[in-house]
């Protein structure tokens, strides 16, 4: 099956900063990426996503690239705010159906 | 929409007792989901399946998990005899498989603690 590594697991920037997030995955054929955001004690929700015949797509302050030659993608948030601290994971899939396999996730703090 | 629904919300039993959680997904979607969730081992994805078929169990962890789902509007997980080991927040989630939305939507877990 699918293996998707996550780096770093932990990221603490300054209000304001720029974080990013790191991702692989080992199945070549995945093609479906998204990201999920998870609150302390709340249930994961999608943030962003994209599929394998986009190399970039932007919403807001968020931000995904995908490089399938490299098998890998990125989450690029700017101007953090304190509530972008959360847990966020990453995942890829699609490849035999609509199930995807999370990261190990990124705790991400947004310093005041 | 209520959102997927998942009872009970917190679970404390003792070893070696049976555990059933329950998920009702969104009406409309047609794929469902169970995941278990630790801080050793993140979001791992159990069982899922499609139009009420089981598609791909190979991530439930050993013949003490069963999953069901008798109709379009309801699963069930099961656990027996249930472990200490199996103390993790368990998450159902759906999607509409159709209309090419993959997005999965979760429910609010069962937090299991097995004694």
């Amino acid at each position: 099956g699918e293996n998707v590594e996550q780096h770093p697991s932990t990221l603490s920037v300054q209000e304001g900063d720029s974080a990013v997030i790191k991702c692989t995955y080992s199945d070549s054929a995945s093609n479906y990426f998204p990201w999920y955001k998870q609150e302390l004690g709340k249930r994961p929700q999608l943030i962003i996503d994209i599929r394998s015949n986009v190399g970039e797509k932007k919403d807001q302050r968020i931000a995904v690239t995908l490089n399938k030659t490299a098998k890998h993608f990125s989450l690029h948030i700017t101007e953090t705010q304190p509530e972008d601290s959360a847990v966020y994971f990453c995942a890829a899939g699609g490849n035999t159906g609509n199930q995807f396999y999370f990261g190990t996730g990124t705790s991400l703090t947004v310093i005041p | 929409d209520a959102g997927v629904i998942q009872s009970p919300r917190h679970e404390v039993t003792e070893m070696g007792q049976e555990v059933t959680l329950r998920c009702k997904p969104i009406s409309g979607h047609n794929s469902l989901f169970w995941y278990r969730q630790t801080m050793m081992r993140g979001l791992e994805l159990l069982i899922y399946f499609n139009n009420n078929v089981p598609i791909d169990d190979s991530g439930m962890p050993e013949d003490r998990f069963s999953a069901k789902m008798p109709n379009a509007s309801f699963s069930t997980l099961k656990i027996q005899p249930s472990e200490p080991r199996d103390s993790a927040v368990y998450f159902c989630a759906s999607s509409p498989l159709a209309g090419g939305s993959w997005e999965q939507y979760f429910g609010p877990g069962t937090r299991l603690t097995v004694t």
